[in-house]
């Protein structure tokens, strides 16, 4: 079965810093691998994907991410965040075997930006 | 929101009445999916739908059911209300190449208070 870790459920960092959101997964086949933000009160917004290619991938808003195949991770980066980028992030991943096309979604990071 | 809308938005109900949530998009996308969202679980998968007529459980569906009749409605019931259903309820959408990518677009969810 397919899993996803968020290791820290809040990550603070000071706005113009880099930061990032760490994510690692486990799944049998190749991976599909999705980050997600949500703000308050709002339905979860796309960000970007890993599907095959370039190992970085670069999303909306100035993220990106990065997959790493030996460390089974796809950690969440920006090179300077913004106080609008406080919010709740999620990771999630698809099972190529997957007839639902389901995702397991990690159990989330709030991202705190503070000036 | 990606052309998915959720009614009602904001519901309150007592215990034991049934309750109708209702999904609907506009993007013909194959894929449905009803999410809970609560404070320390995450996001968890009710039931999804793979076509018209064509559904199956997620990992919490005791106390739901669905129904899909046209491709763009979706209807979550809660066939008689507990307090422990009370929760943020997120309708998603998805298709698969070449029509998207796999990855899902959530609605703006419905807040669902049983008293």
């Amino acid at each position: 079965a397919q899993s996803v870790a968020q290791p820290e459920d809040q990550v603070n960092v000071a706005e113009g810093n880099p930061l990032t959101v760490k994510c690692t997964y486990s799944v049998s086949g190749n991976p599909y691998l999705f980050w997600y933000v949500q703000y308050p009160n709002r339905g979860l917004q796309f960000l970007l994907k890993y599907i095959t290619g370039d190992n970085l991938v670069k999303g909306s808003y100035g993220f990106e991410a990065e997959f790493n195949k030996s460390q089974t991770s796809f950690h969440l980066k920006k090179p300077s965040a913004l106080v609008s980028d406080s919010a709740l992030y999620f990771c999630a991943v698809r099972d190529g075997g997957n007839a639902g096309n389901m995702l397991t979604f990690g159990g989330g990071t709030r991202l705190m930006v503070k000036p | 929101d990606a052309g998915i809308t959720q009614s009602p938005r904001h519901k309150v109900t007592e215990t034991g009445t049934p309750v109708t949530l209702r999904c609907h998009q506009t993007e013909n996308h194959r894929y449905m999916y009803w999410y809970r969202q609560d404070p320390g679980h995450g996001l968890r998968l009710i039931h999804y739908s793979y076509g018209v007529k064509d559904t199956d459980k997620g990992e919490v569906s005791d106390g739901y059911s669905v129904s899909r009749s046209k491709t763009e409605d979706f209807l979550l019931t809660l066939e008689s209300a507990t307090s422990s259903q009370t929760s943020v309820y997120f309708c998603a959408i998805s298709d698969i190449p070449p029509k998207i990518g796999y990855e899902q677009y959530f609605g703006p969810g419905t807040r669902l208070t049983v008293t």
